[in-house]
């Protein structure tokens, strides 16, 4: 099972908005509802951002949304604050009981 | 609050085994679809394997199936993952993590495994 493409990077200035794209195939993105999204600050554990393409976990800020159009899921942060740079993936089932991330995308804050 | 503890990570050397251990508290164990993510150093995520509540259903990675067994012992809150034949390709960080409305919800610290000779 390939790897979701991500952007290997990506930037914006506090207050700004930021989307990072993930893009996959009919087989996991495009064919399933079932897009997730994690934040990783260094040497720290993954946290759940976004399920279910749209959906935001009881204490995750509504600055963060997702969505999805075709075989692409993207994940926005509005109102950029130094905090949100992390770095970020998403994950996407992949049918046939498979489950597959993306590369990662480092968010810097500008 | 929820709390996964990975343990048993080290140094193995390529061709060795290894179990990692997962213990988990803060929430009821029996419930919950449980997880392993791994992480290369410097590298991203990389889906692992599941394990069903019950322990009757298990989900493994293509690139691992045959040489990785993933159990739990749902009396002892613990999750665990047994590796065979290791790769240098191997060496990651091992996450556990609770599995929940097709996402991983909770995840744990993680453990270093390093294999090399």
């Amino acid at each position: 099972q390939s790897a979701l493409t991500q952007p290997p990077s990506a930037s914006g200035s506090p207050g700004q908005s930021v989307t990072i794209s993930c893009t996959g195939t009919t087989g996991d993105v495009g064919g399933y509802n079932y897009v997730s999204w994690y934040q990783q600050h260094p040497g720290k554990a993954p946290k759940l951002m976004i399920y279910e393409v749209t959906k935001r976990p009881s204490g995750v800020p509504d600055r963060f949304s997702g969505s999805k159009s075709g075989n692409t899921a993207s994940l926005t942060v509005s109102g950029l604050q130094a905090e949100d740079e992390a770095d970020y993936y998403c994950n996407s089932y992949a049918g046939n009981s498979n489950w597959v991330f993306g590369g990662g995308t480092k968010l810097t804050v500008l | 609050e929820v709390q996964l503890v990975e343990s048993g990570g080290g140094l193995v050397q390529p061709g060795g085994s290894l179990r990692l251990s997962c213990a988990a508290s803060g929430f009821t164990f029996n419930n919950y679809w449980m997880t392993w993510v791994r992480q290369a150093p410097g590298k991203g995520l990389d889906w692992v394997a599941n394990i069903k509540p019950d322990g009757s259903v298990k989900q493994y990675a293509d690139s691992l199936e045959g040489r990785i067994t993933i159990s739990r012992d749902n009396a002892k809150n613990s999750l665990y993952l047994q590796m065979n034949s290791l790769r240098v390709e191997d060496t990651a960080v091992y996450y556990c993590a609770t599995s929940r409305d097709w996402a991983f919800d909770y995840w744990g610290r993680g453990t270093l495994l390093t294999v090399s000779s």
